[in-house]
């Protein structure tokens, strides 16, 4: 069973506002990963985790904060968003460690609108 | 610069044509991983395939299959008959050692919307 589930599926929210995405696999993978995917764009890196602990962040606005609870779960909070930060956000997942070469597997994503 | 090219922006097609997707690679490692992507207009990536630069074997799985060839650096991807539901935009993808704090990413190709039409 390869699937990586996100709620919700659509947000709207407003500058002002806090919400936050999350996602989850039960594949018992221990590297998880959020994507910022503009249309008609290739999906783009935000955060890496692995093992629960924050590797990798591609120099992302503090008002997405990520956070990790367990294994299993990956969380994006956000706060005092731009309308340029509208956009779908992408949940993966990868088997070990997050290194070269893992597969990723991909949640169906939330369409985020920023009024 | 730009990892991963695919030139062609968008491919129409009729039912049952074959339709190829080109991919063309730059990396300077001996080791890297190529993917293929498929993601419809539902928004999810759907994972078709990963190779490994040391196999060189071409892949066929049902309609689609796909030809690596490090001589040129290119893991192109076709889908023979096509069918309505192959409209969808696909991305190539490469993951290469480079720095330590780059493993595991990805480097997108800006991706290929193909349309089947009936």
């Amino acid at each position: 069973d390869t699937e990586v589930t996100q709620t919700p599926k659509h947000l709207v929210m407003g500058m002002t506002n806090k919400k936050s995405l999350k996602c989850e696999q039960h594949m018992g993978h221990r590297a998880m990963y959020w994507y910022k995917q503009k249309a008609k764009k290739p999906p783009e890196l935000m955060f890496v985790y692995s093992y629960e602990k924050l590797s990798i962040n591609e120099s992302v606005p503090s008002r997405f904060s990520p956070e990790c609870p367990n294994s299993s779960l990956l969380n994006l909070h956000l706060h005092a968003l731009q309308p340029e930060d509208s956009a779908l956000y992408l949940c993966a997942s990868s088997q070990a460690e997050g290194q070269m070469g893992e597969t990723q597997y991909f949640g169906p994503g939330t369409r985020l609108l920023v009024l | 610069a730009q990892k991963v090219t695919q030139a062609q922006t968008e491919i129409s097609v009729v039912e049952k044509e074959d339709v190829t997707l080109d991919c063309v690679y730059e990396t300077r490692d001996t080791t890297y991983y190529l993917f293929w992507y498929k993601q419809p207009p539902s928004g999810e990536l759907v994972f078709l395939i990963r190779r490994n630069s040391f196999d060189e074997q071409n892949e066929i799985s049902g309609r689609y299959s796909w030809n690596f060839q490090k001589s040129t650096s290119s893991f192109n991807f076709t889908i023979t008959a096509s069918q309505v539901v192959d409209s969808a935009v696909y991305f190539c993808a490469l993951s290469e050692e480079g720095a330590t704090d780059s493993w595991g990413k990805f480097q997108f190709g800006a991706g290929t919307q193909v349309v089947v039409t009936p």
